[in-house]
């Protein structure tokens, strides 16, 4: 069974172009998070999605950045016109379906290192 | 959303047992606890997870007093390959916060 598989895994850009990142979660999860972590920082959350729906985009700038999961194919998170600031490892992880309120165990994949020039 | 605190860091020696703290005080009646493990240049891993009471598996054991306002992560015996850092988690959509680093010494 194949794990949370991101790509890629590193990815160089220049200010103003855009950046997408991809996300294929476990077998049978229909719950994606993505994540952002700096360098000796904790991971921050941006947004929480099931199949075709954004369930929570509060840690998600307003601006530039965007994110789906259509029914399917993977994740995207999605960063227009980059900047020095959106340099960081991005994190995606996935969790199975619940019937009750989820509970926190979810799955990483390794990252996808943004870094822009 | 329930917040968590954690020590910025901790050191070790190898074989012993290690108790690393969580505060969430304001944790929510149906959120779990969760720990993870991360290395430099990795995704966190799964290490634990628990409601309240005591939770064991072949890796670590879990203590919730029963408040659920704290929980400590026990590493028992722990080797070189441990030093990483750990994260507790309360509701995913809050974050991690910036975890405990853990080093381990020979």
């Amino acid at each position: 069974n194949a794990g949370v598989m991101q790509n890629p895994r590193h990815l160089v850009r220049r200010r103003g172009q855009e950046a997408r990142l991809r996300c294929s979660p476990m077998k049978g999860h229909s719950h994606v998070y993505w994540y952002r972590q700096l360098p000796e920082e904790g991971l921050k959350f941006m947004v929480y999605l099931q199949k075709e729906n954004i369930i929570d985009e509060s840690g998600m700038p307003k601006e530039r950045f965007s994110a789906e999961f259509p029914k399917e194919g993977p994740s995207i998170l999605r960063i227009q016109q980059v900047v020095r600031g959106d340099s960081a490892a991005y994190f995606c992880a996935s969790s199975p379906p619940t019937i009750r309120r989820d509970t926190g165990e979810l799955f990483f994949g390794e990252g996808s290192r943004l870094t822009v020039l | 959303l329930a917040k968590t605190t954690q020590p910025i860091s901790m050191d070790s020696y190898e074989g012993q047992e290690v108790n690393i703290t969580c505060s969430h005080n304001n944790i929510a009646t149906n959120d779990y606890i969760t720990w993870y493990q991360q290395f430099p240049s990795q995704g966190p891993r799964f290490i634990i997870q628990g409601y309240k009471t005591k939770v064991t598996n072949e890796v670590a054991s879990l203590f919730i007093p029963a408040d659920r306002k704290s929980s400590t992560l026990s590493l028992p015996r722990v080797s070189l390959s441990d030093t990483a850092v750990y994260y507790c988690l309360v509701d995913p959509r809050r974050g991690f916060g910036a975890g405990t680093r853990l080093t381990v010494k020979p």
